[in-house]
């Protein structure tokens, strides 16, 4: 158990529609990242949230966004969901934010279909 | 764009021998790298880093090497056991101001064979 919690486990849904996926980091990690996990992508880095502050963006559709909360859980959104949404979604967590080389610690993911 | 490549999608071992698992990358700001460890639906586990300044880091049965001239580490797992078999993915960060994203590779299954 790497201490990052995903809720929910598995969504299903139809294109067009909205979703909402929660992410609980380790206790004291301040960092947040989401990641995608599709069968022809493999893992790819999405958005990072610092202590509620965007840090980074990677291949994130405009059709998403996150956002992290003053007590630190994130939420990422996704909408107008399209087939090829369906994937496997994951947070991770760390302790910094800064150019120290520390550790990202993954949740178990959220399984996404879109039908 | 793979920066980071795993060239071997698959590996089986018999129990108790040696396995290793090979990563290339491709861009040189690359200082960090790690291994993770993936069963099927569940999130990558990590099993082990290694920051640019050091060549070897050791954590009981595995170990990772790099070779920063040939861009290129490796993961030994000594001995190998049934219960490694899972996906091991590379990965590798770069600090980008505040930020440190992870760039992974495309996995490489490997199978313990008893």
């Amino acid at each position: 158990d790497s201490g990052v919690t995903q809720t929910p486990k598995h969504l299903i849904t139809a294109t067009g529609q909205r979703v909402t996926l929660r992410c609980s980091p380790r206790s004291g990690d301040l960092s947040v990242y989401w990641y995608q996990q599709s069968l022809d992508q493999g893992l790819q880095f999405l958005i990072q949230y610092y202590n509620g502050e965007e840090r980074a963006k990677g291949n994130i559709l405009e059709r998403f966004s996150a956002q992290q909360f003053p007590d630190l859980h994130s939420e990422l959104n996704l909408s107008s969901l399209e087939l090829g949404d369906s994937a496997l979604y994951f947070c991770a967590s760390s302790r910094f934010h800064s150019g120290s080389t520390d550790t990202q610690y993954f949740g178990p993911g959220t399984r996404l279909t879109v039908l | 764009d793979q920066q980071v490549k795993q060239n071997s999608p698959s590996l089986s071992v018999q129990e108790g021998r040696i396995s290793i698992l090979n990563c290339d990358y491709t861009n040189s700001m690359f200082d960090y790298f790690l291994w993770y460890k993936k069963y099927p639906a569940e999130g990558p586990t990590f099993l082990i880093s290694i920051s640019s300044i050091k060549d070897k880091n050791e954590d009981g049965r595995f170990t990772v090497f790099l070779n920063k001239s040939a861009k290129h580490l490796s993961l030994h797992i000594v001995p190998s056991q049934p219960g490694d078999s899972a996906v091991y993915f590379c990965a590798a960060s770069a600090s980008s101001g505040s930020a440190r994203q992870l760039t992974f590779g495309s996995g490489t299954q490997l199978t313990v064979l008893p």
